[in-house]
């Protein structure tokens, strides 16, 4: 069955500080993978998405991340972490029609 | 271009009252969704449409009931209330195949 993984329920990082969330996933077959954020009372937002090719993909808001196959994993990061990055995080599966959703990562900024 | 538009923004209901929650989308998607989410627990499906006239149950259908009344428009029912459905509801659509999600702005619905 289909499942995301985010361990980090929630992270405190300084303002400049880099910043890495974690994103285990369960497929059985080439997985399509996407980070959304969501700022408070909003929808969900694409950062950015891997189908194939590059295992580096870049999104917006200068975030990375990168799938590694052999960890089942998609980990965002970004070098400097700004106070506007406050939000909550979450990553996902396509398979098929559907998305699976990880629970969400909070991310707290602090001056 | 408004892309996703759901209404109403916030509800209140009384447990055992009635209502449905609108969706349209204006991007020619095919598919669409509604999703909830509840703290810890992320953005669970709810229903889906693959396209026009087709529905189909995701992870947690019972208590609701959804309309695919047009391309545009996908609507979710709640005919009887009940406090366990106080969450957030968020519509999405997507074009075919392997592509992203575009999301509302959500409706926070609580039941008393």
């Amino acid at each position: 069955a289909q499942s995301v993984t985010q361990p980090d329920i929630h992270i405190t990082v300084s303002e400049g500080a880099s910043l890495e969330l974690r994103c285990n996933y369960s497929y059985g077959a080439t997985p399509y993978l996407f980070w959304y954020v969501q700022s408070p009372g909003q929808g969900l937002q694409l950062l950015l998405k891997y189908f194939s090719g590059d295992t580096l993909v870049q999104g917006i808001k200068g975030f990375e991340a990168e799938f590694k196959r052999s960890q089942s994993s998609f980990n965002l990061r970004k070098p400097s972490v700004h106070w506007s990055d406050a939000a909550e995080y979450f990553c996902a599966v396509q398979a098929g029609n559907q998305f699976y959703f990880g629970t969400g990562t909070s991310l707290t900024v602090i001056p | 271009n408004a892309g996703v538009t759901q209404t109403p923004k916030f509800q209140v209901l009384k447990t055992g009252q009635s209502m449905t929650l609108q969706c349209a989308q204006d991007m020619n998607h095919n598919s669409m969704y509604w999703y909830r989410q509840d703290p810890g627990m992320g953005l669970r499906l709810i229903y889906y449409s693959a396209s026009e006239g087709t529905t189909d149950k995701g992870e947690v259908p019972n208590g609701y009931n959804v309309s695919r009344l047009n391309k545009r428009e996908f609507s979710l029912r709640l005919e009887s209330a009940a406090p366990s459905q106080t969450s957030v509801y968020f519509c999405a659509s997507t074009l075919p195949g392997s592509t992203e999600a575009f999301f509302g702005q959500g409706t926070r619905l609580t039941v008393v």
